[in-house]
């Protein structure tokens, strides 16, 4: 299958710094990107979808001021966490879309714990 | 926008038995239904999909099956081992996005 790459796989970062998360997709060019995040033993939560060249489209209760993303190129996404606090400790998981076969890949995730 | 709902959110088979996890969707206009195993701390996993035009599919130990009138899909494993033991989600797609049930950890005891 299609291979989506995140980076960093983790961070730890101090309240107030900010973080930024890159999602790549290797071998395919990507027509949409999402960006989730997931809690413990929950589900795969949608923050935000986005497609290149395009502003990001944001789930309801989701703070796009917060949670920037950039989407440059067909290949690849990043999203930036500003002004990091505790709260925003989580694992975050992007997700690739081919429109070709309706398929998504996923990235490795990032666990992202703030300080 | 569509809901999708999954049960169980835990299931514990014996080695060998089947497991069935069942997923309930809102919107009739979703048309792609993927299935995902997620282990602790890695990425979800494609196992298997099934698109609207079809009503079931099979892969192995592994199918899918598809009822558009009561807006449910299933996910059925059988003869499960061990390395079965994961997070399996549920999702389905329309309108370009993804939205997934809330997971079933299934736990085969050897």
């Amino acid at each position: 299958g299609a291979v989506v790459s995140q980076h960093p796989s983790w961070v730890i970062c101090k309240s107030g710094t900010s973080v930024k998360i890159e999602c790549r997709s290797l071998d395919f060019q990507a027509t949409t990107m999402f960006w989730y995040r997931q809690f413990p033993k929950q589900s795969l939560m949608l923050m935000a979808t986005s497609n290149e060249g395009s502003k990001a489209t944001y789930e309801q209760g989701v703070e796009k001021d917060k949670f920037l993303i950039n989407h440059a190129s067909l290949t690849l996404s990043t999203l930036t966490v500003t002004s990091a606090h505790p709260e925003d400790s989580s694992f975050y998981i992007c997700s690739a879309y081919t429109a070709l076969n309706t398929e998504a890949f996923f990235g490795q995730g990032t666990r992202l714990t703030v300080v | 926008g569509e809901n999708v709902e999954q049960h169980p959110s835990t299931l514990s088979v014996q080695e060998g038995d089947s497991a069935v996890i069942k997923c309930t969707y809102s919107d009739s206009a979703s048309n792609y239904f993927p299935w995902y195993k997620q282990e602790l701390g890695k990425r979800p996993q494609l196992i298997i999909d099934i698109r609207s035009n079809v009503g079931e599919k099979k892969d192995q130990r592994i199918a899918v099956t598809l009822n558009k009138t009561a807006k449910h899909f299933s996910l059925h494993i059988t003869e499960t081992q061990p390395e079965d033991s994961a997070v399996y989600f549920c999702a389905a797609y329309n309108f370009n996005k993804f939205y997934f049930g809330s997971g079933t950890k299934l736990n085969v005891k050897p």
